[in-house]
Formats: C-alpha cells, structure tokens, sequence
C-alpha cells in the first residue's frame, strides 16, 4: 500500500524551541506539500517542492522553513516555535503537474502544540 | 489567485438519506481539476471523487456524485443513501497548474 508517512502523530514543543517535522513518501512522487489545517480555516499551503533542492513559498510560508534533500523526503522547519503555530500540520505529495488528474496522498497528520 | 468557497460549515443528514454539499471556486483558467475529500476522525484524507473540467459528463463514484456546473463555478457533492461512515469532514478543492486550493469544509454529521 502507498504511504506518506509523517514522523509524529502528536508532538508537544515549548515556545522558542526549534522543530522538525518530517514527511517521507514511497510512491517516488516529485511533488510535495506542506499544508496546516485548523478549524474554519480549512486547509492552507505553507510550502512546496517540485523537485529535490527546489522550494517553494505558499500562502502562509511566515515562520517556517522547509528542506528537500532527497526525493522521498521533506521537512518542515518551524524555527522558532510559537504558540500561533499550534496546528495539525500536513504533509502530501503527487506526480507533476503534467498529470494534473492525480490528487494528493496525504500523511494522517502531526498535531503539533506550542506551549 | 484561485478560491474555493464551502459555504456550509456544518450539514446534518438522517441516515439512508440524501445530502448534497456545496462548492464553488473561481478561476480564470480553463483546464483545471475539481475534487472531493473526506477526512473522517482518523484524520486520514480520502480522495472521493473527482471531476475533469473539459469533461461534461458528472463524475460518479458508487453513492457519490457531483453536479459540475462549469458556467456558475459551482461543484456540489451528492452522497446518496448516508451511512453512519459518511460522518466526517468534506472538503473542495481545486487543481490548475497551481498546488491544490482547499475550501474551509463542512462537518457532516448523519443521524442514525
């Protein structure tokens, strides 16, 4: 079964600290997103990678960072957590947009809190 | 820029019924995908339907189908004979040559 695995289910990080948020696909997708959900507000892009060392900005890239050394691979950086930032936070991935009929596979999301 | 807008937030439907969800979306493209998910509990997304803009025809999928107007910017999803597994999140979204763009959502809750 095709997967996109994020690190962590639920993570508790204090405000300041520095946080990693990992996502890594097995479906050799070129694409990958990060995407944060919170309520009422629906889903919004943070960042996105077309391509290994290629980044991206979204809608709302303030505050964080992303890295993509590797093709199944792709983190998201919160440099400095604040408690703003307190979310569930998911990862998905795709084939290019060439074959735009394709969704998104989706992680089952980290639940990140910022105390 | 593309938007997506999901004007229920929440929607309640006896079981065995019929609900349908609303979206509509504004682009100035004309090639572009139209999709439905759902996010139950588990909080795994779930690809549920799809609908190709060029095509006419309304995507079906078992008890799920859409009514695409392509006109009035408009993607409702119909889900037939409602199973206590309906219950979830449901949200629009929209691909052009642009990342997928998510309406807010609606709660669907079905009524035993």
């Amino acid at each position: 079964d095709v997967k996109v695995t994020q690190s962590s289910r639920y993570l508790v990080k204090r405000t300041g600290e520095k946080v990693f948020l990992e996502c890594v696909q097995d479906m050799d997708h070129e694409n990958m997103f990060w995407y944060r959900q919170d309520p009422g507000l629906g889903l919004r892009l943070i960042y996105f990678s077309y391509d290994v060392k290629m980044k991206e900005k979204g809608d709302i890239p303030e505050g964080y960072s992303v890295s993509r050394e590797k093709k199944e691979r792709f983190s998201l950086i919160l440099e400095s957590a604040s408690t703003n930032q307190t979310s569930m936070y998911l990862c998905a991935s795709s084939f290019p947009t060439r074959q735009v009929r394709d969704g998104y596979t989706f992680g089952s999301g980290t639940r990140l809190t910022v105390v | 820029a593309q938007t997506v807008t999901q004007s229920q937030p929440e929607m309640s439907v006896q079981e065995a019924e019929t609900v349908t969800l609303s979206c509509t979306y504004d682009t100035s493209e004309s090639d572009y995908y139209l999709f439905w998910y759902k996010q139950p509990p588990s909080r795994q997304m779930i690809l549920v339907i799809r609908q190709e803009a060029y095509k006419q025809q309304n995507a079906t999928e078992n008890r799920f189908s859409v009514n695409f107007q392509k006109a009035a910017k408009s993607f409702s999803l119909k889900i037939s004979d409602s199973q206590l597994g309906d219950a979830a999140m449901y949200f629009c979204a929209y691909r052009g040559n642009t990342p997928l763009v998510f309406g807010k959502g609606t709660r669907l809750s079905v009524i035993a």
